[in-house]
């Protein structure tokens, strides 16, 4: 079985300064991550993903997130947060043995950006 | 490219009633997977479908159902609605093969059973 944990329910930051959503797995072999991000209604949009290599992952508006194989995180940050970028963050994980495309989600994670 | 089109985006039913929602994937992809996304769980996957065929199924009761079709559109079926079923439907494609690639989500249908 596979699970994502996202501790925190909501993050809140000041616009400019850094923030970080975390994000902890468990899989069954190597795993597929991934983070997603929701605006409100509407559909979740792709941000990034790891599947293997370089442990530091680099994605879409200027996001990034690292792989972290012996604490089984992939936390997600920028380094200058955007009022923008409040929204609801996902992280997902797919075993690389899965069959399939299905994704387990995390709870999600509320960021809140404030001017 | 158009991306993933789903219909209705809003629908209100009664309990009892039974309702189909609708998925188109993005031009190439054949794999197309649901997913039901509520407050209190969460987003919970509810199948997939590659080729006409359902891959993977979650844990939901077999109210729920789903096909796809040979240009790999999609549908889903809730019959004997709740009002436990009242969620937003997402639906995501994504190109065959390696399963390292991303899904691509829809706007979903957010679905009220009254």
């Amino acid at each position: 079985a596979q699970s994502v944990a996202q501790p925190e329910d909501q993050v809140n930051v000041a616009e400019g300064n850094p923030l970080t959503v975390k994000c902890t797995y468990s899989v069954s072999g190597n795993p597929y991550l991934f983070w997603y991000v929701q605006y409100p209604n509407r559909g979740l949009q792709f941000l990034l993903k790891y599947i293997t290599g370089d442990n530091l992952v680099k994605g879409s508006y200027g996001f990034e997130a690292e792989f972290n194989k012996s604490q089984t995180s992939f936390h997600l940050k920028k380094p200058s947060a955007l009022v923008s970028d409040s929204a609801l963050y996902f992280c997902a994980v797919r075993g690389l043995r899965a069959a399939g495309n299905k994704l387990t989600f995390g709870g999600g994670t509320r960021v809140l950006v404030k001017p | 490219k158009a991306g993933v089109t789903q219909t209705p985006r809003y629908l209100i039913k009664t309990r009892g009633q039974q309702v189909t929602l609708s998925c188109s994937p993005i031009s190439g992809h054949r794999s197309v997977s649901w997913y039901q996304q509520t407050p209190g769980q969460g987003l919970q996957f509810l199948f997939e479908y590659f080729s006409e065929t359902q891959r993977n199924k979650g844990n939901f009761p077999g109210r729920f159902s789903g096909r796809q079709f040979s240009n790999s559109r999609s549908e889903m079926n809730v019959s004997t609605l709740e009002l436990g079923d009242s969620a937003l439907y997402l639906c995501a494609s994504s190109l065959p093969g390696t399963p390292n690639n991303e899904q691509f989500f829809g706007p979903g249908t957010r679905l009220t059973v009254l």
